[in-house]
């Protein structure tokens, strides 16, 4: 079975702090990708990576940055964590050859910042 | 741009029963691919049934259908013999094939409780 790992499932951190959310899949997936949950919008898209060192904005990247330097993990990065960052986030990866839209979810992790 | 519209926030079904969950979707698109992805509490989301709009045929896997209507833009999601496992958020999700590789667009969710 493909497994998509988040790091930690539970964060809490002050207003400021650099937080890192690390994310690992075994499937040999091109494709990785980091989506913010908040009740009532959905999911939304902050950052993809389609390749090692290759990266993409998604529709919110404002206040996230992310690092692929393995194929196998990417990183979410908030250089100075604000109270509206306090959200579910969730990793997903998928391959690229024939890729038919079928994205592999980690368990996310919920970050709560104060 | 393409939107997804899922206008029941939440739903509620017996066990056994079939429920039904909506979704909309806005597009100028011909060829795209549709989903219905499953989050139970605490876990994984995963995929629970995929259509391209290309066929005609409603997609079905075991207790779950489609009912995909092209030039409404709607689709769908039929539950029959609901079991309390089936208690989750759905997601309803659109994607250009083509485009940024696995840019789904979610709609906002549907919360289902199966009541016993």
């Amino acid at each position: 079975d493909v497994k998509v790992t988040q790091s930690s499932r539970y964060l809490v951190k002050r207003t400021g702090e650099k937080v890192f959310l690390e994310c690992v899949q075994d499937m040999d997936h091109e494709n990785m990708f980091w989506y913010r949950q908040d009740p009532g919008l959905g999911l939304r898209l902050i950052y993809f990576s389609y390749d090692v060192k290759m990266k993409e904005k998604g529709d919110i990247p404002e206040g996230y940055s992310v690092s692929r330097e393995k194929k196998e993990r990417f990183s979410l990065i908030l250089e100075s964590a604000s109270t509206n960052q306090t959200s579910m986030y969730l990793c997903a990866s998928s391959f690229t050859s024939g890729y038919t839209g079928e994205l592999f979810f980690g368990e996310g992790s919920r970050l709560t910042v104060l | 741009a393409q939107t997804v519209t899922q206008s029941q926030p939440e739903m509620s079904v017996q066990e056994a029963e079939t429920v039904t969950l909506s979704c909309t979707y806005d597009t100028s698109e011909s060829d795209y691919y549709l989903f219905w992805y499953k989050q139970p509490p605490s876990r994984q989301m995963i995929l629970v049934i995929r259509q391209e709009a290309y066929k005609q045929q409603n997609a079905t896997e075991n207790r779950f259908s489609v009912n995909f209507q092209k030039a409404a833009k709607s689709f769908s999601l039929k539950i029959s013999d609901s079991q309390l496992g089936d208690a989750a958020m759905y997601f309803c999700a659109y994607m250009t094939p083509g485009g940024s590789q696995g840019n789904l667009i979610f709609g906002k969710g549907t919360k289902l409780s199966v009541k016993p």
